[in-house]
């Protein structure tokens, strides 16, 4: 039950787009349509930003938008904002009744 | 609106057992919709889960602690519990306690504000 890997920061202007990968396995992010992605401003609890692979919560604006490539998930979010500077943390469901989450990755807008 | 809030001890010694509350409120943990999980972040780490349940007594565990730890429900206060036992000071962490939305979609929609504890002596 390895972590997904994420890179460790990215970083955008406003107004621009950026994505952030999320590298799992034929068994995690390859097999099963649980992904979610969490967005974590310092110093406060993560908050659930899309699930089930594209999918967006209630609230979460149109500009965070997920997508998946075989054993790879991303997270695009366009006309960046300065309120989106945050960690963002990637998570699949790998079988057997377990959960397993990316390192994380600071994004931050310049 | 659901409030989830977790309690507990902030310090526990080596090779003693952590124990932690998260108490619900705005829902029924009853609702067969929802498990409901925790998750824990290290200090300057990432996300690790922990452990979910649902409230008939169920449970998934992180495979990494199996044997250390036992989530359980209480549905009559509308609380769950964590314990972790046997811990070192890699335990160390903040824990948060969250909704799982059910039906296999293995995402948190709600997280209380997490509770500091660490293992010291």
């Amino acid at each position: 039950q390895s972590a997904l890997s994420q890179p460790p920061s990215v970083s955008g202007s406003p107004g621009q787009s950026v994505t952030i990968s999320c590298i799992g396995t034929s068994s995690d992010i390859g097999r099963h349509d649980r992904v979610s992605w969490y967005q974590q401003p310092p110093g406060t609890a993560p908050r659930l930003v899309i699930y089930d692979v594209t999918n967006r919560p209630s609230g979460v604006p149109d500009r965070f938008s997920g997508s998946r490539s075989g054993n790879t998930a991303s997270l695009t979010i366009s006309r960046l904002q300065a309120e989106d500077e945050a960690d963002f943390y990637c998570s699949s469901y790998s079988g057997n009744g377990w959960l397993v989450f990316g390192g994380g990755t600071k994004l931050t807008v310049l | 609106q659901l409030q989830l809030q977790e309690s507990g001890p902030g310090l526990v010694k080596p090779s003693e057992t952590l124990s932690l509350t998260c108490s619900v409120s705005g829902d029924s943990m009853s609702n067969p919709d929802y498990w409901w999980a925790w998750i824990r972040q290290p200090p300057g780490k990432g996300l690790e889960w922990i452990g979910s349940v649902f409230y008939t007594g169920n449970t998934h565990y992180n495979s990494s602690l199996v044997g250390r730890v036992a989530i359980s429900a209480d549905t009559s206060s509308n609380q769950f519990s964590l314990k972790l036992y046997s811990v070192t000071a890699a335990d160390t962490a903040l824990y948060y306690c969250a909704r799982q939305l059910g039906i296999g979609r293995w995402c948190f929609d709600f997280w209380g504000r997490g509770t500091q504890v660490t293992v010291s002596s």
